[in-house]
């Protein structure tokens, strides 16, 4: 049973231009949602997070959003830079879990020149 | 601080061989993961300690698979005997304590078993 999806295994966007990257979940219980980006060859690098109390988080470029009563959340990345270029992951963690992160399969996002 | 380190980047071991994954945490975190990423499946928690202590080692896929944590610094993934199944990247991270947020990870050691 997933309890984090992300539905889109990928998305390209033109530079300069927004990335929207989607995750949607199951468990109302989550605490504390999470956006990892990561690279080929290394480990995910924490961008940001958002706790389930708020709707909003900013962040430079980022912000998350949490739409609590749809059980969905998005980041968006604005303006797009080619750097920006790597596979995203959104992941929720709760009491529940012991806090563990719950991961979503990812997004790999590709900007185009 | 250097980060999460993790040895050795590579290995290659055959079918049936012991390997032993390892770890070191970032200095002063009291929360360390194991994570295995395939194709098939992404992101699987296979352990979690904290304070040295295993919580939860409900993700270690079989007997096969065992975790240690002997001190804050160190950790150790062991597989015996490995399997092709079990190539895979391992990743490992810390986080600065029980149930916060962040983890940072290391760069991971990609196993591959033939």
């Amino acid at each position: 049973d997933q309890q984090v999806k992300q539905n889109s295994p990928s998305l390209s966007v033109q530079e300069g231009r927004i990335s929207i990257l989607n995750c949607d979940y199951t468990n109302s219980m989550f605490d504390y949602f999470l956006w990892y980006k990561k690279y080929p060859a290394e480990g995910p690098t924490f961008l940001i997070s958002i706790s389930s109390i708020k709707d909003k988080n900013e962040d430079g470029r980022f912000t998350v959003f949490l739409n609590k009563s749809a059980k969905h959340l998005s980041l968006h990345i604005v303006p797009s830079q080619p750097g920006d270029s790597a596979v995203y992951f959104c992941a929720a963690l709760s009491r529940d879990s012991n806090y563990q992160l719950i991961w979503g399969a990812g997004t790999k996002l590709i900007i185009k020149p | 601080d250097a980060g999460v380190i993790q040895s050795p980047r590579h290995e290659v071991t055959e079918m049936g061989q012991e390997v032993t994954l390892r770890c070191k945490p970032i200095s002063g975190h009291n929360s360390l993961f194991w994570y295995r990423q395939t194709m098939m499946r992404g992101l699987e928690l296979l352990i979690y300690f904290n304070n040295n202590v295993p919580i939860d080692d409900s993700g270690m896929p079989e007997d096969r698979f065992s975790a240690k944590m002997p001190n804050a610094s160190f950790s150790t993934l062991k597989i015996q005997p490995s399997e092709p199944r079990d190539s895979a990247v391992y990743f490992c991270a810390s986080s600065p304590g029980q149930g916060v947020g962040a983890s940072f990870f290391g760069q991971g050691t990609r196993l591959t078993v033939v």
